[in-house]
């Protein structure tokens, strides 16, 4: 049982360059999200998905875009990065039956310096 | 005012000591609370829920305010393992269950 998982780990881009970051999770939550973590930010939602199929904005969403095609997977994409979306991107996963249903557990994170 | 805010710290405390946080929030719809501990350079990890009634788990104790909208964390005998940032987490349950962060508060336990 991995958890959540995230690649890439690390990434460093060119200002307008595009991107795909991939979270997976193997604990069939139903709900997943987005962050990212910026210093004295905390983290801030960027987008979520409450199931397969479907996905709804968060606190942060320009410049992203996201699609849940498979319940266990949940990809982040950059169309045309900018310096401002340098950050630490954390992806989480919450809600099982049987589960609390807020308790959110996260991936490990991907590092995106943006030059 | 953000909704969910935190004692700014950073705390430096002796090994031993005992240490409180606290976490305010401002949605007084809120419905459930967590306290999340984040390493450096990892990921946050869930710590524990916060009842309505105070929890404790070990030298970790948590209460619950929701007449003055807080939380508080209570750690005592602090070890040098518990240096890390504490966030607070509020569940606003809005059309989704919409998990609010507060900034976090950095600690670190010194010999």
């Amino acid at each position: 049982n991995a958890g959540v998982t995230q690649t890439p780990k690390f990434r460093v881009l060119k200002t307008g360059q595009s991107m795909t970051l991939l979270c997976a999770q193997d604990m069939n939550h139903e709900y997943m999200y987005w962050y990212r973590q910026d210093p004295g930010m905390g983290l801030r939602l960027i987008h979520y998905s409450v199931g397969e199929g479907t996905t709804a904005k968060g606190e942060v969403p320009d410049g992203y875009n996201v699609s849940r095609l498979k319940k266990q997977n949940f990809l982040l994409g950059l169309e045309s990065a900018a310096p401002s979306q340098t950050s630490v991107y954390f992806c989480a996963s919450s809600y099982a039956p049987g589960v609390a249903r807020d308790t959110q557990y996260f991936g490990p994170g991907t590092r995106l310096t943006v030059l | 005012r953000k909704e969910v805010e935190q004692d700014p710290g950073p705390f430096n405390v002796p090994e031993g000591a005992t240490v409180a946080f606290n976490c305010t929030y401002s949605n007084s719809a809120s419905q459930s609370f967590f306290w999340y501990r984040q390493d450096c350079r990892k990921e946050p990890k869930l710590l524990m829920s916060v009842y309505s009634s105070g929890n404790e788990d070990g030298r970790f104790t948590a209460q619950l305010n929701r007449a003055s909208q807080y939380i508080s964390l209570l750690i005592r005998d602090s070890k040098l393992s518990d240096s890390a940032t504490y966030l607070c987490a509020v569940n606003i349950r809005a059309s989704y269950d919409k998990v609010i962060f507060g900034p976090g508060t950095s600690l670190s336990v010194i010999p």
